[in-house]
Parts: structure tokens; C-alpha cells; sequence
């Protein structure tokens, strides 16, 4: 099976932009989770999507936003981009529960 | 809450060497435990994980890890390290909540190894 896929693999985007990012989960993998990884902070969780509903979410602000549509795939959307949301983030794909496998991330710059 | 500590930022052995990482987690309930590893401007890879049953779990590429419920610790080792196995390490425990589950990382460990 093909892994997870994020697209694009990197991206500058100047503040107050707003941007998307797209996962697409392992083949029959219905759940779909994001982390935000950055040097001070490491690794958080942003949300997760199951069966295109949102079952968790992170402490994050009403900024970062995602879906999920009926072939899995994810988006997340990140509005009004300010200086600190640079990092690099991940897409974990599972199935309904348990081990998460990760792509390979998106690197997002803000300038 | 959830919460996972690796009191070791860095730590430096010589190839061959055997090489102990350290993790400690605060969680409720029974805990899904997990090693992950990453190289620079990579995703994170799976190299083990603990649900429940035996308690010294296998991985990949030789790693093994040991739950110990006492001491709410679930380490990372291997005998003899390789150069390839510089990276940054991450434990993490994942919870059920709510029909759905969050994974919560540790800092991360940096390892370097030395030829």
C-alpha cells in the first residue's frame, strides 16, 4: 500500500495569507490526524478527523480549521498566517484506532 | 491529562555501542505507548509500540522496548547501534477518548553516533 501523501511538500506564504494543506490517508485508513511540529513547541496535536467528523481537536486557535471528504482525504486550512504558525506539519493516518503512520509533512514558511 | 517526558535532549554513543532512551509518561488509564523515529526534513516512522499483553515489545531495525507499569516507563534500546541510527527519537502515548484518539509526544530525543 502507498503511504500517507501530503501535498505540497513545502510552502512560503506571508502573513496574514492563508493556506491549505492536503493528506491523503493510507488506502482504507479512515482516520485522519494533524500535528504541528516546531522547534519550541514540538510536536502538537491540531485535530482529527474520522469519517469526514471532527472527534478531537487541539489547543490551538479558531485560525486552523479542517475537513474531511468522503474518500478520506484531508485538508487543513490555516487563515490570517502570523509568524509562528512556520513549521512543519503532519499528517498521521490510521484506522479506526491505534498506530498512527505519519507522511512525510508539509514545511510551511511564513514571511 | 496525558503527558510524556524524555529527560534526555541529546545523547552521544560510539557505533556499536548499546544505547538506552529514556521515557516516562503520566497517563489514567492503561496506556497505548509508542517509539517513533525522524531524520532531518522527514516524517515520523513507527518503530514500535506497546497496546497491551507482553510487555518487552519488538520493533524494527532492532530496537526493543520495555513497559513497566511501576515505574511508568517504557524505554528504548537497542544492543549496538549503527551510524544510520542518528536521528531524532519520539516516545508518545495515545489515549481513546471519546470515540476518537490524540497521540501526546515527548520532547523528542537527538541521538548522534559517533564512528
Amino acid at each position: 500500500k502507498a503511504g500517507v501523501t501530503q501535498t505540497p511538500r513545502y510552502l512560503i506564504k506571508t502573513r496574514g495569507q492563508q493556506v491549505t494543506l492536503s493528506c491523503s490517508p493510507i488506502s482504507g485508513h479512515r482516520s485522519v490526524s494533524w500535528y504541528q511540529q516546531t522547534p519550541g513547541q514540538g510536536l502538537q496535536f491540531l485535530f482529527e478527523y474520522f469519517s469526514e467528523t471532527q472527534r478531537n481537536k487541539g489547543n490551538f486557535p479558531g485560525r486552523f480549521s479542517g475537513r474531511q471528504f468522503s474518500n478520506s482525504r484531508s485538508e487543513m486550512n490555516v487563515s490570517t498566517l502570523e509568524l509562528g504558525d512556520s513549521a512543519l506539519y503532519l499528517c498521521a493516518s490510521s484506522e479506526e484506532a491505534g498506530v498512527r503512520f505519519f507522511g512525510p509533512g508539509t514545511r510551511l514558511t511564513v514571511l | 491529562a496525558q503527558s510524556v517526558t524524555q529527560p534526555d535532549i541529546h545523547i552521544t554513543v560510539s557505533e556499536g555501542a548499546s544505547l538506552e532512551l529514556r521515557c516516562n509518561y503520566s497517563y489514567g488509564a492503561t496506556p497505548y505507548l509508542f517509539w517513533y523515529v525522524q531524520s532531518p526534513g522527514q516524517g515520523l516512522q513507527l518503530l514500535l509500540k506497546y497496546f497491551s499483553g507482553d510487555t518487552l515489545v519488538q520493533g524494527i531495525k532492532g530496537f526493543e522496548a520495555e513497559f513497566k507499569r511501576s515505574q511508568s516507563s517504557f524505554n528504548l534500546r537497542k544492543p549496538s547501534v549503527h551510524w544510520s541510527d542518528a536521528a531524532e527519537y519520539f516516545c508518545a502515548v495515545g489515549a481513546l477518548t471519546g470515540g476518537g484518539n490524540k497521540l501526546t509526544f515527548g520532547t523528542g530525543t537527538q541521538l548522534k553516533v559517533e564512528l
